[in-house]
């Protein structure tokens, strides 16, 4: 149990396009998700949190109009980088939030590698 | 000082041994603990998951906590290349904004040398 997919797995696209990521939670409701950026050998960062119905929380010094995310339903929460340039490529990676408030565990999906042309 | 410390390493250890991974955390109300394992160009996935002081066993990894110093813990037994990854410590407090929202130490890289 506690799958979490995401698509497409790797992407390239030309600079000022806008890339949409998707993330689902295939066999468990999720109320939260969690989007983070990885560049090569450098830590996760968080970059937001996607709630259910309700505007995604952004972590400081994201830009909430070039990372536009939405949560329509309890397994689907989407990332879309708008006008991507080189500089926005890199490893991304969605999170579902699995259980109650006392246990709190996170499931990642395989991540998206994105390149910008 | 960072929310949640690890020792970046990297950390070598030879096959058979026991490989043991430290992560320190500031906040005294975090009640939920987790170790990741991420292998190279992948995402995490959850090794371990601990809530009470003491000890945790799964198979030959043993997660060690220790509220009183803030500190968290992961061995692993019989090592082998195939552990070879890095490992994140995440630390998740019911009194966040967002309950549930962890957070990540920097992880620590082990090579395990056949």
């Amino acid at each position: 149990g506690a799958v979490v997919s995401q698509h497409p797995s790797r992407v390239i696209c030309k600079s000022g396009t806008s890339v949409k990521i998707e993330c689902r939670s295939l066999d468990f409701q999720a109320t939260t998700m969690f989007w983070y950026r990885q560049f090569p050998k450098q830590s996760l960062m968080l970059m937001a949190t996607s709630n259910e119905g309700s505007k995604a929380t952004y972590e400081q010094g994201v830009e909430k109009d070039k990372f536009l995310i939405n949560h329509a339903s309890l397994t689907l929460s989407t990332l879309t980088v708008t006008s991507a340039h080189p500089e926005d490529s890199s490893f991304y990676i969605c999170s579902a939030e699995l259980g109650t408030a006392r246990t709190d565990t996170q499931y990642f999906g395989p991540g998206t590698r994105l390149t910008v042309l | 000082q960072k929310e949640v410390e690890q020792n970046s390493g990297p950390l070598s250890v030879p096959e058979g041994a026991i490989a043991s991974l430290n992560c320190t955390y500031s906040d005294r109300g975090s009640q939920s603990f987790f170790w990741y394992r991420q292998y190279s160009g992948k995402s995490p996935e959850l090794i371990m998951s601990i809530y009470s002081n003491g000890d945790k066993e799964d198979g030959r990894f043993t997660a060690q906590l220790n509220k009183a110093s803030q500190y968290v813990s992961l061995l692993i037994r019989d090592s082998q290349p195939s552990d070879s990854a890095t490992y994140l410590c995440a630390v998740a407090s019911s009194a966040n904004t967002n309950a549930g929202k962890s957070t990540f130490g920097d992880g620590t890289t082990l090579t395990v040398k056949p």
